[in-house]
């Protein structure tokens, strides 16, 4: 399997701009998250979707963060408008059934926002 | 409050020596605790996942142990190589319904020849 695939790998985007961050997750995983990492906060969960339904999005900053899964192979992390502090790394992750699992990072979309 | 503290924050060995790496946790009801390695430029990768039952457990050249009692794990790494300079996270996961993972801010790690 070619593991948690996420687009585009580096992102630099003007303050203002839509960013729309991609994912596909490894087939057959049920659930998907959605992380941001930076060097203050580390690892923060964002949002998780299981089987599409998103189950959790607490951890979305603002109305300007959304997130869909239309399907099971796919997922879209946006921020609109995008402003300098998002900068960061944003991680997709996914794994299957229970909590005990390992859960599988994609490589990240390293987000510059000037 | 759920927490994960890891200490140090950063370490650098000399290549061949080994090193422990520390994680603490106020996590509770606890279900399982893993421990990630994040190579820079890059997502993390499992190394081990530990239960409440289980008080050790190894992968290759890295060992984890866990103390449930103390609330405390610890990652051995053996006989460093240059490869193992990365972030080591530590990550705790509350018994409850969906999916609460409690991250540590990691140990970066650098390994020098």
């Amino acid at each position: 399997d070619a593991g948690v695939i996420q687009s585009p790998r580096h992102e630099v985007t003007e303050m203002g701009q839509e960013v729309t961050l991609r994912c596909k997750p490894i087939s057959g995983h049920d659930y998907l998250f959605w992380y941001r990492q930076t060097m203050m906060r580390g690892l923060e969960l964002l949002i998780y979707f299981n089987n599409n339904v998103p189950i959790d999005d607490s951890g979305m900053p603002e109305d300007r963060f959304s997130a869909k899964m239309p399907n099971a192979s796919f997922s879209t992390l946006k921020i609109q408008p995008s402003e300098p502090r998002d900068s960061a790394v944003y991680f997709c992750a996914s794994r299957t059934g229970t909590s005990g699992n390992t859960i599988y990072f994609g490589e990240g979309s390293w987000l510059t926002v000037v | 409050k759920n927490q994960v503290e890891q200490s140090p924050q950063s370490l650098i060995i000399l290549e061949g020596k080994n090193c422990t790496l520390q994680c603490n946790y106020t996590v509770s009801p606890f279900s399982n605790l893993r421990w990630y390695k994040q190579d820079t430029g890059r997502g993390p990768v499992s190394l081990t996942i530990m239960t409440f039952s289980e008080n050790t457990k190894s992968n290759g050249r890295y060992t984890a142990t866990l103390d449930a009692d103390t609330k405390q794990s610890s990652l051995h790494i053996t006989a460093s190589q240059l490869s193992d300079s990365a972030s080591y996270i530590c990550v705790v996961s509350a018994y409850q319904a969906g999916t609460a993972l409690i991250f540590g801010k990691g140990t970066t790690l650098s390994v020098s020849s």
